[in-house]
């Protein structure tokens, strides 16, 4: 069965560091999301990408934040310098259109030291 | 600005009991759709059932249902027969179809423990 996978599980950074999370999306996929967890809390919403450019984004999702995808397969999302306060679990999801089910990946939990 | 609300943080049941989970939203649109998302302690995220704003028909799958009550913006989810594998927080979950952009917009989670 498909399936998004995300690189690294787990990073571990120092504050001020640029760090990039890694996802692959299932290959016919054309939307892809990022979402993030701080731990015990809700899952939100960073930014959604659509035919190359971002198609919608969150208050969170700052200047220190930026999304790409290099080539036809991967999906990353860049921390330019990492604050204590990104440590969380993030998620990347993808879907074949904007209206059906969000695929998540198994999430890649990054924590600021 | 819509919001999901779960008021439930935390909920247990007997294994082979039926537990209802409990979720509100606010809107002002009309159509829309909301959906019930499992996060077993694996921490992947896991669609669990979908429902159209605009079907009156109550969405079932399996030991999986919801009563979705549009008028009093309410979206529970039932589970009949639970078993240990059910054991996961659950997150009911938002999307507007209106300016989609395919964003969810989550509630705050219920942690369900199965109780052998």
């Amino acid at each position: 069965e498909p399936e998004v996978t995300q690189t690294p599980s787990h990073q571990v950074t120092q504050m001020g560091q640029e760090v990039i999370l890694r996802c692959v999306p299932i290959s016919n996929h054309l939307y892809f999301y990022w979402y993030r967890q701080i731990l015990g809390q809700k899952v939100e919403f960073l930014v959604s990408f659509y035919n190359n450019e971002i198609s919608e984004k969150s208050e969170i999702f700052d200047d220190q934040f930026s999304v790409e995808r290099p080539d036809g397969s991967n999906f990353t999302l860049k921390i330019r310098s990492t604050k204590l306060e990104d440590s969380a679990m993030y998620f990347c999801a993808s879907s074949d259109d904007r209206e059906t089910e969000a695929f998540f990946g198994q999430g890649t939990r990054l924590t600021v030291v | 600005a819509q919001t999901v609300t779960q008021s439930q943080p935390e909920m247990s049941v007997q294994e082979a009991e039926t537990v209802t989970l409990s979720c509100t939203y606010d809107t002002s649109e009309s159509n829309y759709y909301l959906f019930w998302y499992k996060q077993p302690p694996s921490r992947q995220m896991i669609l669990v059932i979908r429902q159209e704003a605009y079907k009156q028909q109550n969405a079932t799958e399996n030991r999986f249902s919801v009563n979705f009550q549009k008028a009093a913006k309410s979206f529970s989810l039932k589970i009949s027969d639970s078993q240990l594998g059910d054991t996961a927080m659950y997150f009911c979950a938002f999307m507007s179809r209106s300016g989609n952009t395919g964003k969810l917009i989550f509630g705050q989670g219920t942690t369900l423990q199965v109780k052998p």
